[in-house]
């Protein structure tokens, strides 16, 4: 079957970095996307990852390995408006995305 | 630039009622539509698709359905409300099948 496997809650602290796991099954690959969600409102994109390697915008980063099927996203200097839930995607073969149930991000001060 | 509308934003209604969600985007033709539903804790579900005027695919069998009347409309209804519908919808949009979704402000329905 297809499955995306993310923690349930991490905490951080602010100024920091945190670095969030998000391991997939999928039947074909066709990218791996991140989402941040705070409470209440509807995702807003945040990264994709096709190929192997590291993709970095600004103090957010999103690393894939296709092989491990496994990728992370990296949140540097972290500022309290961080603070929502990260959704990871895989999109399979047919273009369809299997989503990760969120990681529950908590900044503190 | 693209936008994407979604309206009501809470929704209350009684078991046994009709439902209709509207979701209209600008800026944009013939983009890929998409109404989804998200329950606490658990990843967004995919309800229904659609990649023209007319074509819908369902995803999930149940006893919501869903209708594409205009290239940049998609609404989502059900003839009568199960407790089990209660959840947050989101619509969403992509370029294609294989870029990122952009997702509208969502609606909360709670059925009573």
């Amino acid at each position: 079957g297809q499955n995306i496997d993310q923690p349930t809650e991490m905490t951080a602290t602010e100024g920091a970095i945190v670095q969030i796991n998000c391991t997939y099954q999928t039947s074909g690959f066709n990218g791996l996307f991140w989402y941040q969600q705070h409470a209440g409102e509807a995702p807003t994109f945040l990264s994709y990852n096709v190929l192997d390697g590291l993709e970095e915008k600004g103090r957010f980063s999103s690393f894939l390995s296709r092989s491990k099927g496994y990728s992370y996203l990296l949140l540097k200097e972290l500022q309290m408006k961080d603070s929502a839930s990260y959704l990871c995607a895989a999109m399979d073969s047919n273009y369809q995305l299997i989503w990760g149930a969120g990681t529950k991000l908590i900044i503190k001060p | 630039s693209q936008t994407i509308h979604q309206w009501p934003a809470t929704l209350v209604q009684p078991v046994g009622s009709p439902l209709s969600l509207e979701c209209t985007v600008e800026g944009t033709s013939n983009p890929n539509l998409y109404w989804y539903r998200q329950a606490a804790g658990r990843g967004l579900q995919l309800l229904f698709y659609s990649v023209g005027i007319g074509q819908i695919s369902s995803e999930v069998p149940q006893n919501l359905s869903a209708s594409r009347p205009q290239d940049r409309q998609f609404i989502l209804s059900s003839k009568k409300l199960l407790l089990s519908d209660s959840g947050f919808y989101l619509c969403a949009w992509s370029m294609t099948e294989n870029t990122e979704a952009f997702f509208g402000q969502g609606t909360r329905l709670t059925v009573v």
